[in-house]
């Protein structure tokens, strides 16, 4: 059964720093890996997209990468923001039987400091 | 603007009784979901729907059951049988054609056993 694990589960940074989020799953077999912000008592925003057959994909200040074979996804957020404070949710989308099914991590909670 | 609406955003339930979570969508998605919540433990599936008139259980469907006379709408009852409801409920949609493409949530319905 595919799994997902976020490290860390949380992080704190000054405001203006660079920062990564991981993402890491046990079977490489999926279609799309997706990543949301969540803030608190809030729904799940969608923040990239990645197909199983790209390397990366960007919006802003945020970018996103996926190593399928190893089973890996970064965020990677750059200058943070006092606004980017949520937390980060990642989830793979995998084929065959229960494919519309996505699997989540538990996800990263960012805190920014001013 | 097309979304997801669930509806009420806070809903209390008391011991023994059915409850009904509303999800609408007007993006003209074939799929819809129901996700749970809770703290520490991320989400976790409970029903899905690939097209009207036809939904499969998720990972957690004991206590719950759904309906989905309308590709708009697939609500959501939490019976009696459920013993642990106090949760967060999430629902979802996507388009059923392709798996490229991502999933959209709704804000959420916080349940509450009083």
């Amino acid at each position: 059964k595919q799994e997902v694990t976020q490290i860390p589960a949380a992080l704190s940074v000054p405001e203006g720093e660079n920062l990564v989020l991981n993402c890491s799953f046990t079977d490489s077999a999926i279609y799309n890996l997706q990543w949301f912000r969540q803030d608190p008592g809030k729904g799940l925003t969608s923040l990239l997209l990645i197909q199983s057959s790209q390397r990366e994909q960007t919006s802003g200040r945020l970018n996103a990468s996926l190593d399928k074979s190893s089973g890996r996804s970064t965020l990677y957020i750059a200058a943070s923001q006092p606004g980017d404070s949520a937390t980060y949710l990642c989830a793979v989308r995998e084929g065959g039987a229960g494919s519309y099914q996505l699997t989540f991590g538990k996800g990263t909670k960012l805190s920014v400091i001013p | 603007d097309g979304g997801i609406t669930q509806s009420p955003k806070y809903l209390f339930r008391k011991e023994g009784q059915n409850v009904t979570l509303s999800c609408e969508q007007n993006l003209n998605h074939d799929a819809m979901y129901w996700y749970r919540q809770d703290p520490g433990q991320g989400l976790r599936l409970i029903y899905y729907s690939q097209i009207v008139n036809d939904f499969q259980k998720g990972d957690i469907a004991e206590g719950y059951s759904v309906s989905r006379e309308k590709k708009e709408s697939f609500p959501l009852t939490v019976t009696s049988a459920q013993k642990n409801p106090t949760a967060f409920y999430l629902c979802a949609s996507s388009t059923g054609q392709g798996w490229g493409y991502g999933y959209t949530f709704g804000s959420g319905t916080r349940l509450t056993v009083v």
